[in-house]
């Protein structure tokens, strides 16, 4: 199957570090993804991994990738409330004719200060 | 600046009438995608389009149909057999090919039938 999990919500206090987690299905997945979406908004690419990396760090995002469990997560340090928003990831399968993605649930971020 | 572009940004139909919503990019990209987005599901794919003139049914298709008459231009009917078609719209695109082709969305439509 093509099916993308995720927690639904998350809350951390101002200034902690914020993991949220993915669980993905679809092994040859190629590139996998994570969006970030504010209220009443389109969503935005944060940050995303190749398959053949099991880590990726971007100033405050670290991106960890464990292919044999199929898991990704996506670290953010010194979590602001500007974090608060919906974190969606999303998997490019590898194959087939498309190069669509398969999103996750989201998880809602809640960042209290 | 380049960018993808969905109006309107709310949108109100009466049950029975089909309605239309818009999706434009000047991204030159090859695939364009249309989702559905309701609380606690997720994104779902309504309808994609690799090429100008071709477009495949995605997840739920059912009382939606699409158009790609140009490579910019991506319009979402939302149809009068759609039994639930109050949801938040969003329409995406991305280059095509074997590298990263991360998806690029809108800001979203929010229909509500009244």
């Amino acid at each position: 199957g093509e099916d993308v999990e995720q927690s639904l919500f998350l809350s951390v206090r101002e200034g902690d570090s914020s993991v949220i987690n993915c669980t993905y299905t679809d092994s040859s997945s190629t590139y996998l993804y994570w969006y970030k979406q504010e209220p009443g908004a389109g969503l935005q690419l944060l940050t995303y991994i190749f398959s053949n990396m099991d880590m990726k760090q971007d100033q405050r995002l670290t991106v960890l990738l464990n292919k044999k469990d199929k898991h990704l997560s996506l670290r953010i340090a010194d979590t602001q409330t500007g974090d608060s928003a919906i974190y969606f990831c999303a998997e490019r399968p590898r194959g087939g004719a498309t190069n669509k993605l398969i999103f996750g649930t989201g998880t809602l971020l809640a960042v209290q200060p | 600046d380049g960018g993808i572009t969905q109006s309107p940004k709310y949108l109100f139909r009466k049950e029975g009438q089909n309605v239309t919503l818009s999706c434009e990019q000047n991204l030159n990209h090859d695939a364009m995608y249309w989702y559905r987005q309701d609380p606690g599901q997720g994104l779902r794919l309504i309808y994609y389009s690799q090429i100008v003139n071709d477009f495949q049914k995605g997840d739920i298709a059912e009382g939606y149909s699409v158009s790609r008459e140009k490579k910019e231009s991506f319009p979402l009917t939302v149809t009068s057999a759609q039994k639930n078609p109050t949801a938040f719209y969003l329409c995406a695109s991305s280059t095509q090919g074997q590298g990263n082709t991360e998806a690029f969305f809108g800001q979203g439509t929010r229909l509500t039938v009244v």
